[in-house]
C-alpha cells in the first residue's frame, strides 16, 4: 500500500511569507501528527488530528496551524515566516482505534526561510 | 510529563561489532515504547515497538530491544552491525491510556559504522 506522502519535498520562502504543507496518510489511517525537526531541538510535536478534529497541540505559536479533511489528508500552515522556522517538517499517520501509536512517517518537507 | 533520554549523542562502532543504544524514559505507568531509525534526508522508520507481554521485542533489520521496568529502560541492540545501519536512531514513548496525548521522542543517537 502507498506510504505517507508529503508535498512539496523542498520549499524556499522569504521571511514574512506564509506556507502550506500537505500530508496524505496511509489509506485507513485516521490520525495525522505533525513534527518539526531541527538539529538543535530534535523532534518537536506540533499537533495531531483525528477524524478532522485537533486532538492535541504542542507548544508552538499561533502562526502554526493545521487542519484535516474528511479523507484524512492534512495540511499545516505557517504564517509570517521567521528564519527559525527553517526545519524538516514531518507528518506521521497512525491507526489509532486500538491505541496503536506506531507511526508511519512521510519523507518530510524541508522548509528553508531566507 | 513523559520524557525520553538518549544519553549517547553519537556512537561509533566497527562493522560486525555488536551494538547497544540506550534509552531511558519517564512516565507514570508502563507506556508504549518505540524505536525509529532515520536515514539522512528521510523520514523516520519504525524499527520495533513494545506494548505488553514479552519484554524482549524483535524488530526489523535484525534489531531487538528489551524493556526493563525496574530501570525504566528500553535499550536497542543488534548483534552484528552492517555499514547500512549508519543512521540516527530515536527512542519514543507514548501514553498507554487516555487516547490523545502526544508521542515524545528522544534527541536521537547518531550511529557511525567504520569498516
Amino acid at each position: 500500500k502507498a506510504g505517507v506522502t508529503q508535498t512539496p519535498r523542498y520549499l524556499i520562502k522569504t521571511r514574512g511569507q506564509q506556507v502550506t504543507l500537505s500530508c496524505s496518510p496511509i489509506s485507513g489511517h485516521r490520525s495525522v501528527s505533525w513534527y518539526q525537526q531541527t538539529p538543535g531541538q530534535g523532534l518537536q510535536f506540533l499537533f495531531e488530528y483525528f477524524s478532522e478534529t485537533q486532538r492535541n497541540k504542542g507548544n508552538f505559536p499561533g502562526r502554526f496551524s493545521g487542519r484535516q479533511f474528511s479523507n484524512s489528508r492534512s495540511e499545516m500552515n505557517v504564517s509570517t515566516l521567521e528564519l527559525g522556522d527553517s526545519a524538516l517538517y514531518l507528518c506521521a499517520s497512525s491507526f489509532r482505534e486500538t491505541g496503536d501509536y506506531g507511526y508511519t512517517f512521510g519523507s518530510g518537507t524541508r522548509l528553508t526561510v531566507v | 510529563a513523559q520524557s525520553v533520554t538518549q544519553p549517547d549523542i553519537h556512537i561509533t562502532v566497527s562493522e560486525g561489532a555488536s551494538l547497544e543504544l540506550r534509552c531511558n524514559y519517564s512516565y507514570g505507568a508502563t507506556p508504549y515504547l518505540f524505536w525509529y531509525v532515520q536515514s539522512p534526508g528521510q523520514g523516520l522508520q519504525l524499527l520495533l515497538k513494545y506494548f505488553s507481554g514479552d519484554t524482549l521485542v524483535q524488530g526489523i533489520k535484525g534489531f531487538e530491544a528489551e524493556f526493563k521496568r525496574s530501570q525504566s529502560s528500553f535499550n536497542l541492540r543488534k548483534p552484528s552491525v552492517h555499514w547500512s545501519d549508519a543512521a540516527e536512531y530515536f527512542c519514543a514513548v507514548g501514553p498507554r491510556l487516555g487516547g490523545y496525548q502526544k508521542v515524545t521522542f528522544g534527541t536521537g543517537t547518531k550511529l557511525q559504522v567504520i569498516p
